[in-house]
């Protein structure tokens, strides 16, 4: 079934702890991003990637890394979570930019 | 910068048509998308328009892009009480990021 998959689903952690969040494609896709969405602010996006070893700045990235050394495999950052990144994060993937996003089920963070 | 702005809620009688509205600015985006987002659930893919086109019918879905006032709407005819969800607008900038707008949430009254 071609999915694009994240982990964990949720998580509570303390400010400052470090952590990652996994997304995986099953469907070869070259583009992967990262949203993350707050009520009224509706899905901003947090960083892409076009190919493997190609990653980009989308509108919100202070606070974040990504890296892409595999296709299928997408992981999200966050070397020191502080508050203002509690929120719901969605993974998504696409053959190319243009193309439909496939979207993963998200993962709520909250940083006390 | 690049922005995509709609309003926030939307509430409309069961069987009436749901209006969408949503307002870009990119004027080279070739692409703009409606997504649908259901309660504890991710974004899917409703409908899409190529930027040369001025409306798209998919069976009780009709998009309509104005060009020239960056404008584009997503009509819902005969709503159901399962078309309740959150809305979102998305557009392709020139940088090759995709835009969101904020959600319109419809809900449906009986």
């Amino acid at each position: 079934e071609a999915q694009v998959t994240q982990n964990p689903r949720y998580l509570i952690t303390v400010t400052g702890k470090k952590l990652t969040v996994t997304c995986s494609q099953n469907m070869n896709h070259e583009y992967m991003s990262w949203y993350r969405q707050d009520p009224g602010l509706g899905l901003r996006q947090i960083y892409y990637s076009m190919n493997v070893e190609v990653t980009d700045k989308g509108d919100v990235p202070e606070g974040y890394k990504v890296s892409r050394k595999e296709k299928r495999n997408f992981p999200l950052i966050l070397e020191s979570p502080s508050p203002n990144q509690t929120s719901l994060y969605f993974c998504a993937s696409s053959s190319m930019v243009a193309d439909t996003q496939y979207f993963g089920p998200g993962t709520r963070l909250t940083v006390l | 910068g690049e922005d995509v702005e709609q309003s926030l809620f939307l509430s409309v009688r069961e069987g009436d048509s749901s209006v969408i509205n949503c307002t870009y600015t990119d004027s080279s985006s070739t692409y703009l998308y409606w997504y649908k987002q259901e309660p504890g659930a991710g974004l899917q893919l409703l409908t899409y328009i190529f930027s040369n086109m001025d409306m798209k019918q998919d069976q009780r879905l009709t998009v309509l892009l104005n060009k020239k006032d960056k404008h584009l709407s997503l009509r819902i005819a005969d709503t159901q009480t399962g078309d309740s969800a959150i809305y979102f607008c998305a557009e392709i900038s020139s940088a090759s990021k995709i835009i969101f707008g904020s959600g319109t949430r419809l809900s449906i009254r009986p």
